[in-house]
């Protein structure tokens, strides 16, 4: 089955600074990659997500790049801000079991002040 | 519009009771996924309902493990004789039919002592 692994897992930025996160995935079938924002005490919030026929995609501060042939895609979050402090998750899905998701172990980013 | 809804946030239980977790899909998805996140193994799918499909159990640790879906909209998520193992937060999404965006739930800690 699919195997997703997501670098680093803790990343402590200033604020103002980028943030970027990295995951690979295993199953070259995946094509839908979305990103998830985890606050304590609440659900995964899906903030940004990229199809296999696309190589980058933009949402104000936010963006995401796919690299295919590497099996690799990553988050970039520009001039972060205090409220941007969270867990994030990486998953994949190639569309079995309906579109279920296989996560990443989770980022925790904390920007400092 | 409302988000998923799941109850109750908090469930302390002791090893071998039986407990049931709800969700409340939003109105109009017809997908419900419910997935598992706990410190040892981050998040994990469980289970898949479409419609009035048979769900996709492939997830599913355990025959202690089983969800139902009635009329097409509340799932409940039912562990039989817990263990100790299986305290985690059980995190609930849906989605539109054919849809890839899952919105979750602030899902449900299930404590078992």
């Amino acid at each position: 089955g699919e195997n997703v692994e997501q670098h680093p897992s803790t990343l402590s930025v200033q604020e103002g600074d980028s943030a970027v996160i990295k995951c690979t995935y295993s199953d070259s079938a995946s094509n839908y990659f979305p990103w998830y924002k985890q606050e304590l005490g609440k659900g995964p919030q899906l903030i940004i997500d990229i199809r296999s026929n696309v190589g980058e995609k933009k949402d104000q501060r936010i963006a995401v790049t796919l690299n295919k042939t590497a099996k690799h895609f990553s988050l970039h979050i520009t001039e972060t801000q205090p409220e941007d402090s969270a867990v994030y998750f990486c998953a994949a899905s190639t569309g079995e079991a309906g579109n279920m998701l296989t996560f990443g172990g989770g980022t925790r980013l904390m920007v400092k002040p | 519009g409302a988000g998923v809804s799941q109850s109750p946030s908090n469930k302390v239980t002791e090893k071998g009771k039986d407990v049931e977790l709800r969700c409340d899909p939003i109105s109009g998805h017809t997908a419900l996924y419910w997935y598992r996140q706990s410190l040892g193994q981050g998040l994990e799918f469980l289970i898949y309902f479409q419609g009035n499909s048979a769900p996709d159990k492939s997830g599913l640790p355990s025959d202690r493990f089983s969800a139902e879906r009635t009329g097409g909209s509340v799932s409940t998520l039912t562990i039989q004789r817990t263990q100790q193992e299986d305290s985690a937060v059980y995190l609930c999404a849906s989605s539109l039919e054919g849809g890839r965006e899952q919105y979750f739930g602030p899902g449900t800690r299930l404590t078992v002592t």
